[in-house]
């Protein structure tokens, strides 16, 4: 069954401390990892999709990277308005088109 | 301007009525999805269609039914509202080709007493 799991559940750090989030996958067949942000009372924000093993994506203060069984999401040196729920979700062809999604990571950054 | 937009934004109602919620966008998507975002944040799909055409149906009770009047809108009807139905729901869109990223709409709040 396809699954994902992602890791720490809750992550508290202070302004410029970095650190990774975890998401580890079992799926076959993987067409794309998708990593999101949902900040409270909204809709989740897409940030990367990444495709095969090895690949890296950026974006500001974000990296995401994937190998075959899990996905890493580094936060370097994060400011408070980086503070959200992080999801990390992907897509294999038993779910047809359909994502399927991890619980997610509250980061928390205080200054 | 909104992508995927979903009306209403809360929703509160008592056990046993019907309602609907509306989704629309216009990022001209093919795809579009329903998802049921719980208490403890866990997102999972329940329909999607494409172009007007159900591909999905995930575990959900028929008293939940998608309507596509097109391809830019998806709305969800709900019968006999039960308390276990209180949740977020969002609407998301995926373009056809290559990339298989999705774009959530902000989610309406559901709350059943």
């Amino acid at each position: 069954e396809d699954q994902v799991t992602q890791s720490p559940e809750a992550l508290r750090l202070q302004e410029g401390e970095s650190s990774s989030l975890n998401c580890s996958y079992t799926v076959s067949g993987l067409r794309g990892l998708f990593w999101y942000r949902q900040d409270p009372g909204k809709g989740p924000e897409f940030l990367f999709t990444l495709y095969s093993a090895g690949e890296e994506k950026e974006k500001e203060r974000l990296k995401a990277t994937l190998t075959k069984k899990e996905s890493f999401l580094h936060i370097t040196a994060p400011k408070p308005e980086d503070s959200a729920t992080y999801l990390c979700a992907v897509q294999g062809p038993k779910a047809g088109t359909a994502l399927i999604f991890g619980k997610g990571t509250t980061l928390s950054v205080s200054s | 301007d909104t992508a995927v937009s979903q009306t209403p934004k809360y929703l509160v109602t008592q056990m046993g009525n019907d309602k609907s919620i509306k989704c629309e966008q216009n990022l001209g998507h093919d795809t579009m999805y329903w998802y049921k975002q719980d208490s403890k944040k866990f997102l999972k799909i329940m329909f999607s269609y494409n172009n007007k055409e159900l591909i999905i149906n995930e575990t959900v009770p028929n008293r939940f039914s998608p309507k596509s009047p097109d391809k830019a809108h998806l709305n969800l009807h709900i019968n006999s509202l039960e308390l276990g139905d209180s949740a977020v729901y969002f609407c998301a869109s995926r373009g056809a080709g290559g990339s298989y990223e999705q774009y959530f709409g902000p989610g309406t709040r559901l709350t059943v007493t």
